[in-house]
């Protein structure tokens, strides 16, 4: 049981490239979620679904894309990098409905040069 | 809104007590605690939800107060473990289970 699964952890990016941030979770769980750390801010949302073929933004969605094809895979698009998008990444899930906690992936720190 | 957690930081020597504050401006349907060290992903602790209600393990509780949108993670007996920066996260009424989180605050353990 791996939990959720995100890759790469690390990536550095030149200024107008573009990349996809995977995330998988085998623990069957409808809820999932992108969020963004920066130093000293707390974690953002960016975009959530609540199940396969179901997405929506969050707080933060400027610059990103996602799609959600099956119940296991969440990956987020970044499309032409940019300075303001260097941060940690993470991937949450939730199962069981809103009464459970969030199972994070242990995040991808991109650089945006 | 981005609920407002208190102190930034705390400084404890192992064996004392410390308080971590969360405050939202708006009404809550659940209030989730989460830790994270240094360069780690931020891991579940325990949730609280509407009907004011306290919950524990270990040494780390927490209660939630449904009418002052407030909640309070209370940690005993601190050990060196509990280092890591703590986070609150809040989820409104009709937010579809997203949680906004606090800044965070920052418990350092000493020996």
């Amino acid at each position: 049981n791996a939990g959720v699964t995100q890759t790469p952890k690390f990536r550095i990016l030149k200024i107008g490239q573009s990349m996809t941030l995977q995330c998988t979770q085998d623990m069957n769980h409808n809820y999932m979620y992108w969020y963004r750390q920066d130093p000293g801010m707390g974690l953002k949302l960016i975009y959530y679904s609540v199940g396969a073929g179901i997405t929506d933004k969050g707080e933060v969605p400027n610059g990103y894309n996602v799609s959600r094809s099956t119940t296991e895979d969440f990956p987020l698009r970044l499309e032409l990098a940019a300075p303001s998008q260097t941060s940690v990444y993470f991937c949450a899930s939730r199962g069981g409905g809103r009464n459970y906690g969030y199972t994070f992936g242990s995040g991808t720190r991109l650089t945006v040069v | 809104q981005q609920p407002v957690q208190s102190p930034q930081a705390v400084i404890l020597r192992e064996g004392e007590d410390a308080v971590i504050n969360c405050s939202s401006s708006k009404a809550l349907y659940s209030v989730h605690w989460y830790r994270q060290k240094h360069g780690e992903a931020p891991v579940f602790l325990m949730i609280l939800l509407k009907g004011g209600e306290q919950k524990g393990h270990d040494k780390i509780s927490a209660s939630f107060n449904e009418k002052k949108q407030q909640s309070s993670l209370y940690l005993t007996a601190s050990q060196l473990s509990y280092s890591g920066t703590y986070f609150c996260g809040t989820e409104n009424g009709g937010s579809q289970g997203n949680l906004i989180f606090g800044k965070g605050t920052k418990l350092s353990v000493k020996p």
